[in-house]
């Protein structure tokens, strides 16, 4: 069964311009969750998916969205980039179960965002 | 306690030395906690998760506790060995899957 899997690998941008990074989920998760991790620090909660829908987000400026598609893949943008955008984007999916996710996360390989 | 804190923050051990670590949670915003190990190089894994006071688990030499009445998991490695060297993370699922800055351990041969 394949994994999460998370494009592209690299990915370098100047400021003021937008990256997507991509992500497929496990065959049958619904939610999938977005982590930011820069350097030096831990892993930082930016959005969460179910079903479609945008359940929560950490604190990040609007310029950081996404979306799920029907499929359940999903999509991060980041806008007017900026320095400090530079980081690993991690990946997540699980199943539901509940009200909250007691599920626990499976996670893909990251995208890695530099920008100049 | 605002969020999820984990204690210390890096850890240096011999092959063979026991050790463990502290997660800290909001006692009062809670659903799940889980812990996750991030080896270099990889995606970080779930060890267990847990949801009741008083949960333990065990997968070989590691296991794990937690009270949810205090705010508070641990998780223990008995008889650690090279390949235990990872980031040790926990995370409070409650509205948002938040982890902690996690523990880094290294083990040395």
């Amino acid at each position: 069964e394949a994994g999460v899997t998370q494009s592209p690998t690299h990915l370098i941008k100047t400021r003021g311009q937008q990256a997507t990074l991509r992500c497929s989920p496990i065959s049958g998760h619904t939610s999938v969750y977005w982590y930011q991790q820069a350097l030096g620090l831990g892993l930082q909660f930016l959005l969460w998916y179910d079903e479609g829908e945008e359940r929560n987000r950490g604190n990040f400026p609007p310029r950081f969205s996404g979306r799920q598609f029907p499929n359940y893949s999903s999509e991060l943008n980041v806008n007017a980039l900026e320095l400090e955008d530079s980081a690993l984007y991690l990946c997540a999916s699980s199943l539901v179960n509940g009200p909250a996710n007691t599920g626990e996360l499976f996670f893909g390989e990251g995208s890695r965002l530099t920008v100049l | 306690i605002l969020n999820v804190e984990q204690s210390p923050q890096s850890l240096h051990v011999q092959e063979g030395d026991s050790t463990n670590f502290t997660c800290s949670f909001p006692s009062s915003n809670f659903y799940a906690l889980h812990w996750y190990r991030w080896e270099t190089a990889k995606s970080p894994e779930a060890l267990f998760v847990m949801t009741l006071n008083g949960d333990e688990k065990k997968k070989g030499r590691i296991s794990a506790t937690l009270n949810t009445k205090e705010g508070y998991s641990y998780l223990y490695i008995k008889g650690s060995q090279p390949e235990d060297s990872a980031t040790y993370l926990c995370a409070n699922n409650f509205n948002k899957f938040y982890f902690g800055s996690g523990t880094k351990l290294n083990v040395k041969p």
